[in-house]
């Protein structure tokens, strides 16, 4: 079955880019119908959607973040990732990707990404 | 932008009783509504999508209803392995989380 894992670094200077990558597998990134996401969650809060892209690069961002993040995918690594630039201590949280079909249901997810920004 | 709550924030019940949680939206969102599981460390996981289908797999205790503004998630006969905190996510303009819910055991 299709399985979604999170990577990148787990501490990021202030000021900095942020920078994760999904890697699909067990299916292809580029199947019709699922766009691919990122979310996140404040330690101890709820989940935030941040967007997402379908296999034809085409995005969605949640529009108060939509000034600081590229997300792009790579099809032929069946990868998606996600740049927020000018990172400060708000955006440390846990960084899940995830598997959204048709009418936002987000219905596979990655296990998480721990993120912490500080110098 | 659409507001979401969802109340309680945390609730505590015994094994076997029915657990309700309810999730409201500022203004209509037809059946825009998911409900999900996450315990705790753990990802998510979807349980009911568009307010009252009951996802693949997920136990049938679980379910779901309403439409509008008011929506309700319900376990029926509670167990122990449900112990976890439970969002609602609705996908009007964007999709957005509920604060969520945390069920313990008393």
């Amino acid at each position: 079955q299709v399985q979604l894992q999170e990577s990148g670094p787990g501490l990021v200077k202030p000021s900095q880019t942020l920078s994760l990558t999904c890697t699909v597998s067990g299916g292809s990134i580029s199947t019709t119908g699922y766009h691919w996401t990122w979310i996140r969650q404040h330690p101890g809060k709820g989940l935030e959607w941040i967007g997402n892209i379908y296999y034809t690069g085409s995005t969605y961002y949640k529009p108060s973040l939509k000034s600081r993040i590229i997300i792009s995918v790579d099809t032929s690594k069946n990868q998606f990732s996600l740049k927020l630039r000018s990172v400060t201590a708000a955006d440390t949280a846990v960084y899940y990707c995830a598997r959204r079909r048709q009418l936002f249901a987000f219905d596979i997810w990655g296990q998480g990404a721990t993120v912490t920004v500080s110098s | 932008d659409i507001q979401m709550t969802q109340s309680p924030s945390s609730l505590s019940a015994s094994v076997g009783d029915r657990v309700t949680i309810t999730c409201q939206a500022s203004q209509d969102i037809n059946n825009y509504l998911n409900w999900y599981q996450q315990k705790p460390g753990k990802a998510p996981k979807l349980l009911i999508y568009d307010a009252s289908n009951l996802e693949p797999g997920v136990p049938s205790r679980f379910s779901g209803s309403g439409s509008g503004t008011d929506f309700t998630f319900t376990i029926n006969s509670l167990q122990p392995e449900d112990i976890a905190t439970y969002h609602c996510q609705q996908y009007d303009n964007f999709p957005l989380f509920g604060p969520g819910t945390t069920v313990h055991v008393k």
